[in-house]
């Protein structure tokens, strides 16, 4: 059974880079389409990006030019990188892998709060 | 690109079936059969209950069932339940190769 796990910092200063990785077990990047989603606080789910196996990617118009993704099928990991973040880019960031036109399975979630 | 247009929240009582709709543009809902459905208990991972508009993965309740017309889907619950109290998002594949959500739906049972 596949399972994903966020890891990075819980804190970013404003203007600094957010970096998040995904940790793929129990199955391989190779083959499929994986993402990142985020949901502020007391807001709802924002599509942030998703990126194929073999690195194409594609991301968010609003986010486009902030958000970088990449991956590494030999360590099974896919990062996410969000550049000049402010307040506004807090959230619980998941990461996903695509099955069709859904996400499933979803990793945990990894809170990260903007501040200096 | 706009979220996807959901009702704040539906309410119903439990056995009741209830319906939530999700209105997009023929950018994104309208023009692809891409359409996915999500519950979202508060502090829980997300789950997806429909993908691909009218597709249910292995493990999830035939009382959910999605359907599209023209730029609008739906999600319907049927037999509704105390455990399906949460909230509820849909999703749409849309022209410009990106993804979209829905504004989310909280459903209450009554």
């Amino acid at each position: 059974q596949v399972q994903l796990q966020e890891s990075g910092p819980g804190l970013v200063k404003p203007s600094e880079t957010l970096s998040l990785m995904c940790t793929v077990s129990g199955g391989y990047i190779s083959g499929y389409t994986w993402t990142w989603i985020r949901q502020p606080p007391g807001k709802g789910l924002e599509w942030i990006g998703n990126i194929h196996y073999d690195g194409r990617t594609s991301y968010s118009p609003p986010l486009g030019s902030r958000v970088t993704m990449s991956l590494d099928t030999t360590k099974n990991q896919f990062s996410l990188k969000v550049a000049s973040v402010t307040t506004a880019d807090a959230a619980v960031y998941y990461c996903g892998r695509h099955h069709n036109s859904g996400v499933e399975p979803w990793g945990q979630g990894t809170l990260v709060t903007v501040s200096s | 690109q706009s979220a996807l247009t959901q009702p704040a929240s539906v309410s119903g009582s439990p056995g009741q079936s209830i319906t939530i709709s999700c209105t997009g543009t023929s950018s994104d809902v309208g023009g692809h059969n891409r359409v996915s459905w999500y519950q979202h208990h508060p502090g829980k991972v997300p789950k997806l209950l429909i993908y691909d508009v009218t597709n249910r993965p292995s493990g999830v309740s035939n009382r959910f069932s999605g359907s599209k017309s023209g730029n609008t889907a739906s999600l319907t619950i049927s037999g509704l339940q105390a455990e399906d109290e949460a909230d509820y998002y849909c999703s749409s594949y849309t022209n410009r190769n990106t993804y979209v959500f829905g504004t989310g739906t909280k459903v209450t049972v009554l």
